[in-house]
């Protein structure tokens, strides 16, 4: 089936560590993204890419990495400067992101990540 | 900048009844605009898009509406199911940006 897999479902951080979370999407989009959501919270952008080895950072990048050398993996580090790490974290794809007005969004079922 | 709002944060009704989400955006220059829905520790799925040409969109007991000029968009669930319960999402697509989300609205429907 087509879709977008995230793994792991949940995550434990430590003091100082960096942890990457994976998103694998089988659907030939060629945009993908990475979407924050705390408690009560709507998603907030931290990075999306519209093309291989091309990426621009969302409303809050600060702390978080990404890459993109396959058009399938869009990965997501968050980095020991990533404070608050804690919270639901979302990926998904679209066609192209170019702004096509019938262009539907996919996403992944999330990872939760946690600090110890 | 854009902000989406929706309101209200969350609703109680029984089984049956129709019921009506809400969504306002600052800035009417929009590609689409889309709802969704989210069950808990689950991913978004979306129930409808309405492209910035059209004025809503059905889905079976679901029916979106659009209104660009005033910057509002209406979400309408009939005969409501517990099965509905769920908190939905709305966001709207601007050019050259990622989709905006709203804070969304948590429903509870009671049998």
């Amino acid at each position: 089936d087509g879709g977008i897999t995230q793994s792991p479902k949940y995550l434990f951080r430590k003091e100082g560590q960096n942890v990457t979370l994976s998103c694998e999407q089988n659907l030939n989009h060629d945009a993908m993204y990475w979407y924050r959501q705390d408690p009560g919270q709507g998603l907030r952008l931290i990075y999306y890419s519209q093309i291989v080895n091309d990426f621009q950072k969302g409303d809050i990048a600060e702390g978080y990495s990404v890459s993109r050398e396959k058009k399938e993996s869009f990965p997501l580090t968050v980095t020991s400067a990533q404070k608050n790490p804690t919270a639901f974290y979302l990926c998904a794809s679209s066609i192209s992101g170019q702004g096509r007005t019938n262009e539907k969004l996919f996403f992944g079922s999330g990872t939760q990540l946690s600090v110890l | 900048k854009q902000e989406v709002t929706q309101i209200p944060a969350a609703l109680s009704v029984p089984e049956g009844e129709n019921l009506v989400l809400n969504c306002s955006f600052t800035d009417s220059a929009i590609y689409n605009l889309q709802w969704f829905r989210q069950d808990p520790g689950k991913g978004l799925t979306s129930l409808l898009l309405i492209q910035s040409s059209q004025r809503e969109q059905t889905s079976g007991r679901l029916n979106a509406s659009l209104d660009k000029s005033s910057g509002r968009s209406t979400l309408y669930i009939a005969a409501s199911q517990p099965g509905d319960s769920a908190t939905y999402l709305c966001a709207v697509k601007e050019a050259g940006t990622a989709l905006i989300f709203g804070k969304g609205t948590t429903l509870s429907v009671s049998s």
